[in-house]
This record gives structure tokens, C-alpha cells and sequence, in this order.
């Protein structure tokens, strides 16, 4: 049974950068895409980015130039990182996997797993 | 991107269809999921490339996409349906979710 479990600092203070690792036990890394989503308190969901297990990187526009998203094959983790926060980063953050439908092909996949999310909270 | 417009808000009475939509200029080109996603859990995936069940996801749930909307449909629904609803999609390589969808059942 695959398990994902998201793992950082619930507290960041603004223009910091927010750290999360994403690890993942009862199945590889390798073979599948990995996406980090976010959910404001109330709100819906938002895509951040995310990573095939060869480290090829995709992530939101509306992030991009913030977002840096990396794999630890050998120790089955993924990881994001989100620099210079605010309030607006306030959420709690998902990680996922793309493992149903194509795998290899982002665009045909699902979320089949998913984390059971972690509250960050931007304030100083 | 483009977005994917879902209506806010929408209920049902127990044994009824309920039919949710997603509309968006572009999901002809891609493949469509749905997410329910009940207080405090993480989302669940009901359907993936437009009408495929995950296992162990019941039969009542069934999707489709027409081009321009994609639709849930909820036959039979149950009380345990309510929850918030999200439908996903593709703009080239950019995961898109719709603002959600907020079932009822009453």
C-alpha cells in the first residue's frame, strides 16, 4: 500500500522560504510523476508543480519563478521548495502521485495517492 | 492557461442523479479527473481520462467529456455523496483544477 507523508515547518515567516519533503513508502519513486498541490484555508485546490522520477520539472505559472521542485531517488522523497512567502501562501500542502492511467504521459494520469496534507502558515 | 468553471454550489435529494459540471474552452484537448473531497481529508480520485473508475470507487460515479465540459454524474446518490467536488484537467503540460463544486444531500 502505497503512503505519501509531507513533512516541514508549520510555521514560515514571511519572505522566507517554505521546505517541504514529500516521502514515500510501500512502492518506488521511480516509474511516476509527483505533484505538490496547495488548498488556502476554505478555498480549492491549486496545482504548485510537478516532478518525474528523472527530475524533469513542471510547475504552475503563476509560481514558476518561485517554485523549485527536486527528487531523492535513493531515498524515495520528493521535495519543494517556495521562496520569499506571504499571507497568500498560507495552506495546507499536498503531495501526489500520477499513478493511474499513462504514466509516463503526465496528461493521461490521476492522482491516485495522495498525502494527508500539512498546514503551513505564513506569519511573523 | 484557461480556466475550468464548476458551479459553486449544488444539491440533491437521496436516490437522485446529481450532475456536475466543469466547463473550460479547452478540455476537448486534454483528459479530465474528478476529486471528491469530504471536510478535512484529502481528496479522492473518482474518475480519471474522462471516464475511467479507479478501483474501488463505485459504479454510481461515471464521467464524460463533450469538448468544451466535462460532467460527473452521481446515480443513486448517497448521503455519504456529500462533499466538495473538483474536476481537473490539462492545459499543455499545466495541471488545472476547477474552483469546486460543493454537493448537498437533503
Amino acid at each position: 500500500q502505497v503512503q505519501l507523508q509531507e513533512s516541514g515547518p508549520g510555521l514560515v515567516k514571511p519572505s522566507e522560504t517554505l521546505s517541504l519533503t514529500c516521502s514515500v513508502s510501500g512502492g518506488s519513486i521511480s516509474g511516476y510523476y509527483w505533484s505538490w498541490i496547495r488548498q488556502p484555508p476554505g478555498k480549492g485546490l491549486e496545482w504548485i508543480g510537478n516532478i518525474y522520477y528523472t527530475g524533469y520539472t513542471n510547475s504552475n505559472p503563476s509560481l514558476k519563478s518561485r517554485v523549485t521542485i527536486s527528487v531523492d531517488t535513493p531515498k524515495n522523497r520528493f521535495s519543494l521548495k517556495l521562496t520569499s512567502v506571504t499571507a497568500s501562501d498560507t495552506a495546507v500542502y499536498f503531495c501526489a502521485r500520477h499513478g493511474l492511467g499513462r504514466v509516463d504521459i503526465v496528461g493521461a494520469t490521476g492522482l491516485d495517492h495522495w498525502g494527508q496534507g500539512t498546514l503551513v502558515t505564513v506569519s511573523s | 492557461s484557461y480556466d475550468l468553471t464548476q458551479p459553486p454550489s449544488m444539491s440533491v435529494s437521496p436516490g437522485q442523479t446529481a450532475i456536475i459540471t466543469c466547463s473550460g474552452d479547452k478540455l476537448g484537448d486534454s483528459y479530465a479527473s474528478w476529486y471528491q473531497q469530504k471536510p478535512g481529508q484529502s481528496p479522492l480520485l473518482l474518475i480519471y481520462q474522462d471516464k475511467k473508475r479507479p478501483s474501488g470507487i463505485p459504479e454510481r460515479f461515471s464521467g464524460s467529456n463533450s469538448g468544451t465540459t466535462v460532467t460527473l454524474t452521481i446515480s443513486g446518490t448517497q448521503a455519504v455523496d456529500e462533499a466538495d467536488y473538483y474536476c481537473q484537467a490539462w492545459d499543455n503540460s499545466f495541471m488545472l483544477f476547477g474552483g469546486g463544486t460543493k454537493l448537498t444531500v437533503l
